[in-house]
Order: structure tokens, then sequence, then C-alpha cells
């Protein structure tokens, strides 16, 4: 069965720091891509990042202030958060590829991120 | 950059009645590499439909995809009681690499 699991959320002050952490199980991990993908309170989904074998790729509103990575040994993926802003309050979801069709087929519950200012 | 606009906002329906959720793209998306997602509240999105008309495992066949380029239709023929929730359209670019809707909300009439 696969699972994916965050953890890292929690409170911080604007200009903080933050480290989410994705443990999953169930599949191959190294064989797929990863993603983060969240939810501001009330809102819709917005895509963050993703870490495949192609590299890494972010959304412009947060180029240069997250940095995702992974430890294959580990089966886990990460998401440095530095210079966070209010405006990155938002439930965080890990989520998984599914191969070759583009899309998110396994998803953890989500971790909040809430950025006092 | 590719925007994806869902329609309507809001859609009101009784159990039974048909859905038909609507998602525009702003551009021809990539290879038809468009997905659907149910949300329900407190819960993780599901995927629904890829690659435009596939379900996804263990999904029922009262729901359906369908479209290419830039128009894309998500279908539940007769709507149960649990598929009341919102709905996001997704696509694969380049620029962002992906992209959601903005979220059709089913709701009881």
């Amino acid at each position: 069965e696969v699972q994916v699991l965050e953890s890292g959320g929690g409170l911080v002050q604007s200009g903080g720091s933050l480290r989410l952490s994705c443990a999953a199980s169930g599949f191959t991990f190294s064989n797929y891509a990863m993603n983060w993908v969240r939810q501001a309170p009330g809102k819709g989904l917005e895509w963050v990042s993703t870490i495949s074998g192609s590299g890494a790729y972010y959304a412009d509103s947060v180029k240069g202030r997250l940095t995702i990575s992974r430890d294959n040994s580990k089966n886990t993926v990460y998401l440095q958060m530095n210079s966070l802003r209010a405006a990155d309050t938002a439930v965080y979801y890990c989520a998984k590829s599914f191969s070759g069709w583009y899309s998110f087929d396994y998803w953890g519950q989500g971790t909040l991120v809430t950025v006092s200012s | 950059e590719i925007v994806l606009t869902q329609s309507p906002g809001t859609l009101s329906l009784s159990p039974g009645e048909r859905a038909t959720l609507s998602c525009r793209a702003s551009q021809s998306v990539n290879n038809n590499y468009l997905a659907w997602y149910q949300q329900k509240p407190g819960q993780a999105p599901r995927l629904l439909i890829y690659g435009a008309s596939s379900r996804a495992t263990g999904i029922p066949d009262r729901f359906s995809g369908s479209g290419s380029g830039t128009d894309f239709t998500l279908t539940i023929s007769r709507l149960e009681p649990e598929d009341f929730a919102v709905y996001y359209c997704q696509q694969f670019g380049s620029s962002p690499r992906y992209a959601f809707g903005q979220g059709t909300k089913l709701d009881i009439k």
C-alpha cells in the first residue's frame, strides 16, 4: 500500500526558516518524481515544486527561497523553506507523481505551515 | 504561462442529477496532460482522471473526462451524496511546470 506522510510544519516568524519532510512507502521511491503542492486557508491548490531524475522545478512564487531535495536511501523528500512570508501560510501536501502522466496519484494528509508577521 | 479557468465557480445540484464541470486553458494543453481531482473538506485531493479521459484506479465509472486542446470537461453521470466536493483541473506545461484551476464547488441543492 502506498503511503505518503508529511511532517515538520508549525508556526514560524516572517523571515524565518522551516524544513518539511515527506516519508514515502509502498513503492520504489527512487523511480518516481515527488512533488509539493500547497493550499492557503480557504483557497485553491498551488503547485510548489517537483524533484525528478531530470532535476528540480519551482513555482516562480517560491524560486530562490524554497529548495526541494530527496534522500532515496531514506525514501524521503524534503522542502527547505527560507525567508518565509505570510503568503507562504498554507497546508503543504507531498504527492507522488503518476509516472508518464504528469499528474499526482498519491497524496499525504498535509502539514500546516503558519508564518506570522 | 498557461492559465486554467474552471466554470462554474459553484454548481448546485441534487443527488441523481448529472454534473458537467468545465476547464478551459489559455493555451493548448501539452499532449492532453490534463487531470481532475476531487477534494473534500479536511482531506487531501484525490486523483480522478488523468490524460484528460482515463479514470484513475478505483474511481467509479460515473466519473468521465473528455476534451482536448484548450477545452476539457468532467462529467458525473448520476450524483451520489459522496460526490459533493470541490473539483480541480490540473495541467502539465513548461511555465509553470504544473498549474491548477481555481476549482468548482459542487454542492447539494
